[in-house]
């Protein structure tokens, strides 16, 4: 079975621009996380959908965004990018939401 | 506020040296306690799910067990293939994923 896959693997963009994120779960997933990896902050939770629903948030500003369609597949979505925001971005899906989540190989974000 | 601290931060250990990390934890409401192996420039890899105390999961070389305040990742007998970053996650009753920053582990051959 595929695993968690993630497009585009690697991403420049300049401050002030805004970037969209893609992850496809694993066949038969329908719950999709996302992650920000920083060397300093670690692995944090953005937000989790679960049948084209956010169920659950973390604590960053409004300018992180995100979707789900109806085939469970994910959008990420970071306007007005800032220095801050380079990062590596990692989705993780699950059968059910709640449940053991797998992940993808993660978008490396370098914002310049 | 979940909270999880795991150490120690890096850990150098010889081929064939066994030894443990920790992953001390406060929940309220433990759903569930993961561990994940992380290479450079990769996705975390899942390991286990441990759900209450007393619970232990072997697979090869690593064996993860659970207290009420802290779960171990006991490695024995490594190899240099297991070098890499160990991350510990717990989710309590809001079923966000709470991760420590991890331990890096290196074996030396």
């Amino acid at each position: 079975k595929a695993g968690v896959t993630q497009t585009p693997r690697y991403l420049i963009k300049t401050r002030g621009q805004q970037v969209t994120l893609s992850c496809s779960p694993i066949s038969g997933h329908r719950s999709v996380s996302w992650y920000q990896q920083t060397p300093g902050q670690g692995l944090q939770f953005l937000f989790e959908y679960f049948s084209e629903t956010q169920r659950n948030k973390g604590n960053f500003p409004g300018r992180f965004s995100g979707r789900q369609f109806s085939n469970s597949r994910s959008e990420m979505n970071v306007s007005t990018l800032e220095l801050g925001d380079s990062a590596l971005y990692l989705c993780a899906s699950s059968l059910h939401a709640g449940q053991t989540q797998y992940f993808g190989p993660g978008t490396r974000l370098l914002v310049l | 506020e979940d909270q999880v601290t795991q150490s120690p931060e890096a850990l150098r250990l010889q081929e064939g040296e066994s030894s443990s990390l920790n992953c001390s934890y406060t929940v309220s409401g433990l759903r569930g306690l993961f561990w994940y192996r992380q290479d450079p420039g990769k996705g975390p890899e899942f390991l286990f799910t441990l759900y209450s105390a007393g619970e232990e999961k072997e697979k090869e070389r690593l064996k993860a067990t659970l207290t009420k305040k802290e779960s171990f990742l006991h490695i024995t007998a490594p190899k240099p293939e297991d070098s890499a970053t160990y991350l510990c996650a717990l989710q309590g009753g809001s079923e966000k994923l709470v991760f420590g920053k991890g331990t890096k582990l290196t074996v030396n051959p």
